[in-house]
């Protein structure tokens, strides 16, 4: 059983730039998660997708978007970078449903985000 | 408003001492999910356990055991005789699906010493 990956491990970016980060799923999950955890702080839900679309939010601004493919893979895009994103960016996959994910989630290592 | 209150910031207890971790919730869900992930050194989150709000029994998995009180929207996790190996963070997490959204939420962590 492969588990969740993400892609890259480190990424340094100027502020106002973009950025993807990239996740793919633990076999048999069809739901994704985003989350955002700074330094010394618990995740926050950026979003999640199921089945290709997004069935739950955040408290991010729309420059954070993102995009689940058919074999349920997913992307993370964040637009016009700002110093305060310099963060890790999880990304979790998990059984789920339209109402959202009632079964445990499975975390990937992480891409660590700095913005200079 | 959803929220999840992990009051206890650092723990240290030495190696076969009993902890407590607490965690307390708030919702205005019937029907939500509660989780305890745990985030060693190495960095990635490990799923723990899942309740659901209509599951209040009590469960013992080993040294692990789980406390489930609807009364009190409290979801607090023990473990029996402590190890070197436990230290790490804790958080409690709650899933619900709120003003036709879906949210996840994580607590803010507790970091678990456990000295040799």
């Amino acid at each position: 059983e492969t588990g969740v990956t993400q892609s890259p491990t480190h990424l340094i970016k100027t502020r106002g730039q973009q950025v993807t980060l990239r996740c793919s799923s633990q076999s048999g999950h069809n739901t994704v998660s985003w989350y955002q955890q700074a330094l010394g702080q618990g995740p926050q839900f950026i979003f999640q997708y199921y089945r290709e679309e997004e069935n739950g939010r955040g408290n991010f601004p729309p420059r954070f978007s993102g995009l689940q493919f058919p074999n349920y893979s997913s992307e993370l895009n964040v637009n016009a970078l700002e110093l305060d994103d310099s963060a890790l960016y999880l990304c979790a996959s998990s059984l789920g449903s339209h109402r959202g994910a009632r079964y445990e989630q499975y975390f990937g290592p992480g891409t660590r985000l700095t913005v200079t | 408003a959803q929220k999840v209150t992990q009051a206890q910031t650092e723990i240290s207890v030495v190696e076969k001492e009993d902890v407590t971790l607490d965690c307390v919730y708030e919702t205005r869900d019937t029907t939500y999910y509660l989780f305890w992930y745990k985030q060693p050194p190495s960095g990635e989150l490990v799923f723990l356990i899942r309740r659901n709000s209509f599951d209040e029994q009590n469960e013992i998995s080993g040294r692990y055991s789980w406390n489930f009180q609807k009364s009190t929207s409290s979801f607090n996790f023990t473990i029996t005789a402590s190890q070197v190996v436990d230290s790490a963070v804790y958080f409690c997490a709650l899933s619900d699906f709120n003003s036709g959204t879906y949210k996840y939420i994580f607590g803010t962590g507790t970091r678990l010493k456990v000295l040799a």
